[in-house]
């Protein structure tokens, strides 16, 4: 079965430091992939970041990377240069293999930035 | 703006009424998304619908009943809810349905509050 585990309901990080999100997974699936989604408190999910299980580099959008370790099956998410506007739930997901149309979600991390 | 358009944005409803969820997305996608969000729980997959034909009923209780009359527009229809169907309902949609790297983009949700 496939799980998505974030162990860090809250996160606080002072405006302009980098900050680290973590997300483990687990799948017995080949070939999938994992998303990052930011929910700011109007309760739209917005896409931040995807990696493909067979990207040889990490994933990087802006100032958002994906600190991807297939070995440790972990893709934790780094926001770079942090802003009050980042102040949001952030959620890993993963879809997993050709025959899956589910993504699979965390129970998300409550970022907070602070001034 | 992701181009997917959720309308009521809020919902109160007794449980003897019957009620209606739209959600239409401009991206040309081909497969359609039900989520329900409640505190402090992962994301429930419920519905998916792919080219219009329904291809996921995630054990969703039969008051909640979809409908997808084109592959641009999804409807949730309500009726005789209870108050622990009180959640924040995501609309989403892909450009395809299969595939790992197959990115779903959401909606802004309704909040919907039974009493």
């Amino acid at each position: 079965a496939q799980k998505i585990t974030q162990t860090q309901p809250g996160m606080f990080v002072q405006e302009k430091e980098a900050v680290t999100l973590d997300c483990t997974y687990d799948t017995s699936d080949p070939s999938y992939g994992l998303f990052w989604y930011k929910q700011p408190s109007s309760g739209e999910m917005i896409f931040l970041i995807y990696q493909g299980s067979y990207d040889q580099q990490n994933a990087t959008e802006g100032r958002y990377s994906l600190n991807f370790q297939k070995a440790r099956k972990s893709a934790n998410l780094v926001i770079s240069a942090s802003q009050l506007g980042d102040s949001a739930m952030y959620f890993c997901a993963m879809r997993g293999g050709y025959n899956t149309d589910k993504l699979i979600f965390g129970t998300g991390t409550r970022l907070q930035v602070f001034p | 703006e992701t181009g997917v358009t959720q309308t009521p944005r809020h919902l109160v409803m007794g449980m003897t009424n019957k009620k209606s969820l739209k959600c239409e997305q401009h991206l040309g996608h081909n497969a359609m998304y039900w989520y329900k969000q409640s505190a402090k729980k992962p994301l429930e997959l419920m519905f998916v619908y792919n080219f219009k034909e329904q291809t996921e009923n995630n054990s969703v209780p039969s008051r909640f009943s979809p409908e997808c009359p084109n592959s641009s527009h999804l409807f949730l229809h309500l009726h005789t809810l209870q108050p622990e169907d009180s959640a924040l309902y995501l609309c989403a949609s892909s450009q395809d349905l299969r595939g790992e790297t197959e990115t779903q983009y959401f909606g802004p949700g309704t909040r919907l509050l039974v009493l």
